[in-house]
């Protein structure tokens, strides 16, 4: 059964960056797109962005393409997501997922981490 | 961008109802690249239903999609307690989104 583990929640001031890790285990890491996936308080799931590992490219919707980082080791079938320049707003939960069918951004997510809290205060 | 404007917001029912749930898209897509989410809360989103209509691993048979071009449906035949949740659509043929929800709640 594949799982998706997520780092804890973080508490950043505005300005600052985060990462948030996803380890991936009971499946094969590398030919499944990993998407991040936040969700605001109250407000419905928005995708970020995902990378493929085995081609390491990365897809990133074009509301985050100027401060987000996605990255994935192979090795410890880990995949990151790095926001830059963070803003009040940015305070979510935010969740790792991966897609249902090898080799493509373009899927429905069959198996999501527990999220990450993600609180921007000054 | 494709926006999915779920109705209705809220739909309170009882257990043993049916319930049937809206997404409207705002541009057609000719594909079956439509996804239904359950969420509780404290949980992340769970796959339902993908390709408009095929039941993912281990979701009852009450549950079904349907639909095609701008209007999709998620039904719920005979309601179960542990289907009290909110329930999201999502598009993936162009980048993905997700709707706003509908929340279904107990009667």
């Amino acid at each position: 059964q594949v799982q998706l583990v997520q780092s804890g929640a973080e508490v950043k001031k505005p300005g600052s960056s985060v990462k948030v890790s996803c380890k991936a285990s009971g499946g094969i890491f590398r030919s499944y797109a990993i998407s991040w996936v936040r969700q605001a308080p109250g407000q419905g799931p928005e995708w970020m962005g995902g990378i493929i590992p085995m081609f390491n490219i990365t897809d990133y919707a074009q509301n985050f393409q100027d401060r987000l980082t996605i990255t994935a080791d192979e090795s410890t079938t880990t995949a990151y997501m790095e926001l830059n320049s963070l803003r009040f707003e940015d305070t979510a939960v935010y969740y790792c997922a991966r897609g249902g069918f090898s080799g493509s951004f373009y899927v429905s997510f069959d198996f999501w981490g527990q999220g990450t809290l993600v609180s921007v205060s000054s | 961008d494709i926006v999915l404007t779920q109705s209705p917001a809220t739909l309170s029912l009882s257990p043993g109802d049916r319930a049937t749930l809206s997404c409207r898209a705002s541009q057609s897509f000719g594909s079956k690249s439509l996804a239904w989410y359950q969420q509780k809360p404290g949980q992340a989103p769970r796959l339902l239903i993908f390709g408009v209509s095929s039941r993912a691993t281990g979701i009852p048979d009450r549950f079904s999609g349907s639909g095609s071009g701008t209007d999709f449906t998620l039904t719920i035949s005979r309601l179960e307690p542990e289907d009290f949740a909110v329930y999201y659509c999502q598009q993936y043929r162009s980048s993905h989104t997700f709707g706003q929800g509908t929340k279904l709640e107990i009667k």
